[in-house]
C-alpha cells in the first residue's frame, strides 16, 4: 500500500538553527499539504500545493518558514532560524483531487521538532 | 468564521460500553466531513468523509453519521484497541482549506 514519506522522523534543534523537513507523497497525488500539530490540538494548515503552485499559505510565518515543490512531487519545508514556540508535529499530507475538492488526505508519520 | 468543535475532550469507557463522540462545525456551507484516527506519535489515519445530511457510514465498530449542524461517531462495544485520538475536519465550500477540531480523547480499559 502506497505511503506518504517523511524525514527526519525527529529532530532536536538549537532556537535560531535551520531545520528542514523532507516529504514524499503518494505516486499521482497532485495535492500536497504541510500541516502543523501542537500537543493536545489539531491539524492546522501551514501550506498547500496544488502540483507545484502554491493554493493556500495564510496560516505560514512567511518571515522564517518556506516551503517549495519545485518538479510537483516531493516537498521541503524550511524554518529558520527556529523559534522555541516551532516545537510541534510537522505532518505532510497528499491527496488525488483538486485544491477544494473533498478527497482524502493521507498524512505521513510526521516529523517531531522539539527547540531547545 | 469556520469553525469545528469537538466533545468532549477525552472520554473513557470500559470495554464494551458503547459512546459517542460529537463534532459541531459553523461553516457557510459543506463540501466534505471526514473522520481520522490518531495513534500517538503518529500521521492521522483517515476512517470517513460524509457528504450531505442523513449520511451514515460504518466501519467495524465504528459509525459516523452527519447532520446539519453536527456529526457523531458512535463507537459499540469499543475494545482496547479503540483508544486513539479521534479528529473531525470539515472541508466548507467554496475554499481550499480543511478545518480540524482538537479532537476527542479515547481510552478504553479492559
Amino acid at each position: 500500500e502506497a505511503e506518504v514519506a517523511q524525514s527526519p522522523r525527529y529532530k532536536i534543534t538549537e532556537k535560531s538553527q535551520a531545520v528542514a523537513f523532507w516529504c514524499d507523497p503518494i505516486s499521482g497525488h497532485a495535492t500536497l499539504y504541510w500541516y502543523r500539530q501542537i500537543l493536545g490540538q489539531g491539524p492546522e494548515l501551514l501550506v498547500q500545493f496544488q502540483d507545484e503552485s502554491v493554493v493556500d499559505d495564510s496560516q505560514l510565518p512567511k518571515d522564517r518558514f518556506s516551503a517549495e515543490r519545485l518538479k510537483g512531487v516531493d516537498s521541503t519545508l524550511k524554518i529558520q532560524p527556529a523559534e522555541l514556540g516551532d516545537s510541534a508535529m510537522y505532518l505532510c499530507a497528499s491527496s488525488t483531487g483538486t485544491s477544494g475538492s473533498p478527497e482524502t488526505q493521507y498524512f505521513g508519520p510526521g516529523t517531531r521538532l522539539l527547540v531547545l | 468564521e469556520d469553525q469545528v468543535t469537538q466533545s468532549p475532550e477525552a472520554l473513557r469507557l470500559q470495554e464494551g460500553e458503547s459512546s459517542s463522540l460529537n463534532c459541531s462545525y459553523t461553516v457557510s456551507g459543506l463540501r466534505g466531513l471526514f473522520w481520522y484516527r490518531q495513534d500517538p506519535g503518529k500521521g492521522p489515519e483517515f476512517l470517513f468523509t460524509l457528504y450531505s445530511a442523513g449520511e451514515e457510514k460504518e466501519k467495524e465498530r465504528l459509525k459516523a453519521t452527519l447532520t446539519k449542524k453536527e456529526s457523531f461517531l458512535h463507537i459499540t462495544a469499543p475494545k482496547p484497541e479503540d483508544s486513539a485520538t479521534y479528529l473531525c475536519a470539515v472541508l466548507p465550500t467554496g475554499g481550499f482549506k480543511t478545518i480540524f477540531g482538537a479532537g476527542t480523547r479515547l481510552f478504553v480499559k479492559a
